[in-house]
């Protein structure tokens, strides 16, 4: 069963720390992963897409690495600032030929306090 | 550019209306908008997906007489949800992926920012 789990479930950092969030996946094949950051009552907002063949992809201070072997993502998050406070969400693409019909991990709620 | 809006933002209804949310791409056509339900601390869940001009595909366990889809152009999707009830309370999110022409990565999907429907 195609599976995309996260961890941690929730975090609370410091204003200006760093932090990495971990996302395991067993889909296979797959076609690209992606990091989405949800504010609480709006849509995702795209924060990087990378396909099997790459393994790290920088938005600002948002860095996403893809270990294509062992199934492993992350995102790291560098001087973390209150905005950073919303769901961090990892996301699958099956290689399905067709429309993408994307597999959603759960999320992890970070809080940023000052 | 890759902007999609949803109308309205939130709405309250009484149990048994209808309530129809729409999604647009503004800048982009998309032959596919997929519709998602989240409920609270959760993630999104896949509610159809629809393509320009045909029938949505529901997912297992969503019934299809209840959520209305309407796909009737490349920039336009509605979801209509009949006789709501208070269990249909819930953030509906609506996103669009581009066409394979359009300029974007067509690989991509572009979400909307949700509308809070609350079923009294």
């Amino acid at each position: 069963k195609n599976q995309v789990e996260q961890s941690p479930q929730s975090l609370i950092i410091l204003e200006g720390k760093n932090c990495t969030l971990q996302c395991n996946y067993t889909v296979s094949p797959f076609s690209n992963l992606r990091w989405y950051k949800q504010d609480t009552g709006r849509g995702p907002v795209s924060l990087t897409i990378m396909t099997f063949s790459e393994n790290t992809k920088s938005n600002g201070r948002y860095t996403a690495t893809l270990d294509a072997d062992t199934k492993q993502s992350s995102l790291h998050i560098t001087a973390s600032q209150l905005s950073d406070s919303a769901s961090y969400i990892c996301v699958v693409s099956p290689f399905s030929g067709g429309y993408n019909k994307l597999i959603f991990g759960a999320g992890t709620r970070l809080a940023v306090h000052p | 550019g890759a902007v999609v809006s949803q109308h309205p933002s939130w709405v309250i209804c009484k149990s048994g209306t209808s309530v129809k949310i729409e999604c647009r791409s503004l800048d982009f056509q998309a032959t596919t908008m997929f519709w998602y339900r989240q409920f609270p601390k959760q993630s999104l869940m896949l509610m159809a997906t629809s393509n320009e001009g045909s029938k949505a595909t529901y997912e297992q366990g969503v019934e299809k007489d209840k959520f209305l889809i309407n796909h009737a152009s490349l920039t336009l999707s509605t979801l209509t949800v009949t006789s709501a009830h208070p269990e249909d309370s819930s953030f509906y999110i609506c996103s669009a992926q581009p066409r394979l022409s359009g300029g974007l990565r067509h690989n991509e999907q572009f979400f909307g920012p949700g509308t809070r429907l609350t079923v009294l």
